[in-house]
């Protein structure tokens, strides 16, 4: 079995400031994505990577930016954190990138606070 | 407005009891439907997928899909205190990134 890591678990930043988010996966998977998940709510997506530099935006992108740097790894950029914008950021990954995406597997997310 | 719509938000069950969750897509590119179950504080879990018109049976769980209407159920039998859980469908088209609903949440009482 493989895993999905993400850094940091929690994050806490500054109203206006650029913060960074990474994952890393050992399933050696091709397609890697961000969701961003409010309240317990359901998941939206931010980005998504079918391989190594590509990069594909989903429906909440703006005010993100993302880097596919190798297959192993996707990073997710808040460019200017708005404060009370608490959400848990979920890294997932899947392979087959052909007729049906594959399960998607899920890190255990990001808790980001901004103060 | 959402894509893929969920029903009940909430759903109440006694133990031992039937629970029946509702999706549908409003996209019409979408080709698959998945399910997800999340426990509390943990990150969501794939707990069934259906891509054929008709019915799939694992265990206890049973979906539903009418390909022309784009609409899944999910129905959970024998209901216990570990299926309380946010229940996220999902639907999906070639390779792009499965698009979610905002959740059906499960409370399954003794």
């Amino acid at each position: 079995g493989g895993i999905i890591t993400q850094t940091p678990k929690f994050l806490i930043g500054q109203e206006g400031q650029k913060l960074t988010l990474k994952c890393q996966q050992n399933f050696n998977h091709d397609t890697m994505y961000w969701y961003r998940q409010d309240s317990g709510k359901g998941l939206r997506l931010i980005y998504y990577s079918i391989t190594e530099n590509d990069l594909q935006k989903g429906d909440l992108s703006e005010g993100y930016d993302a880097s596919r740097e190798k297959k192993s790894s996707f990073s997710l950029t808040v460019t200017s954190a708005q404060k009370n914008e608490m959400a848990v950021f979920l890294c997932a990954s899947s392979n087959l990138q052909g007729a049906a995406t594959g399960q998607l597997y899920f890190g255990e997310g990001s808790k980001l606070t901004v103060l | 407005q959402q894509k893929v719509q969920q029903s009940p938000e909430s759903l109440i069950v006694p133990e031992g009891g039937m629970a029946s969750l509702n999706c549908t897509s409003s996209d019409r590119n979408v080709d698959y439907f998945w399910w997800y179950r999340q426990h509390s504080g943990k990150s969501p879990k794939m707990l069934m997928s259906i891509f054929s018109n008709g019915e799939k049976e694992e265990g206890r769980f049973t979906v539903h899909l009418n390909k022309a209407s784009l609409h899944t159920s999910l129905h959970i039998r024998d209901s216990q205190p570990s299926d309380s859980a946010l229940y996220l469908c999902a639907a999906s088209h070639y390779a792009q990134g499965l698009t979610f609903g905002l959740g059906t949440r499960v409370s399954v009482f003794p």
